[in-house]
């Protein structure tokens, strides 16, 4: 289970961390990412970390702006947002991953899946 | 290209058998997962890797994939798959990019 927080509303140019916070499970043991869906808008990938939390992975719209981390010991994704922007306004979403690689037949085949998601958190930039 | 495209809205009598499109380069490498959202809640995968379902999801939900298009299939469509569908991929090299399809609007009649 995957149960998020720290959302809410922000003028523009404020900060904001979100926290995923997980349960029944390693959580140590699997790559995690951020996905976000402005109002009446498509899902959008924002950032992704490895299991040790030594990779991090972006977006190009938050790149530089944004910062995805964790901590083992408690469990717990984050999300840093910095110069938060009216475009930044989305349901934010965390999201375990997990993939396979292989031979199917002769061709080398890959795959990732996010399972399961956290319940979302609204981030709201506005003056 | 990094984009995945599908369309965007379809529609099926309620019993018959719907399928939708995601395309993109990448998937000529990675198969997509796909993933249905009801509104105002979160998505939920229902299709992953070559053509697996997770745990809950019923057997008429079906995924396959040939050259850049993969393709998600409902046989028997029912009044509770109405829903948005989006595909998803990661690319495993480099930055490790991840990609969300446009979503299609799957609309039960």
């Amino acid at each position: 289970q995957l149960l998020q927080s720290g959302g809410g509303f922000v003028q523009p140019g404020g900060s904001l961390r979100l926290s995923c916070a997980a349960s029944g499970f390693s959580f140590r043991n699997y790559v995690f990412n951020w996905v976000r869906q402005a109002p009446g808008k498509g899902l959008e990938w924002v950032a992704g970390i490895s299991a040790g939390g030594a990779r991090t992975y972006y977006a190009d719209s938050v790149k530089g702006q944004f910062t995805i981390s964790r901590d083992n010991s408690r469990n717990t994704l984050y999300l840093q947002m910095n110069s938060l922007r009216a475009e930044d306004t989305a349901v934010y979403y965390c999201a375990q991953e997990e993939s396979s690689r292989g031979y199917s037949g002769s061709d080398w085949v890959e795959a990732s899946w996010l399972d399961p998601w956290g319940q979302g958190t609204l981030v709201t930039v506005s003056s | 290209s990094s984009e995945l495209t599908q369309g965007p809205a379809v529609s099926v009598a309620l019993g018959q058998t719907v399928t939708i499109t995601c395309q993109g380069d990448i998937l000529r490498v990675y198969y997509a997962s796909w993933y249905q959202q009801k509104p105002g809640q979160a998505p939920v995968l229902v299709i992953y890797g070559k053509n697996n379902r997770p745990s809950g999801i019923p057997d008429r939900f079906s995924g396959s994939s040939s050259g850049d298009t993969g393709s998600l299939t409902i046989t028997g469509a029912q009044a509770e798959d109405e829903a948005d569908y989006y595909c998803y991929c990661r690319d495993s090299s480099g930055d490790q990019p991840r990609f969300f399809g446009t979503g299609t609007k799957i609309t039960v009649l």
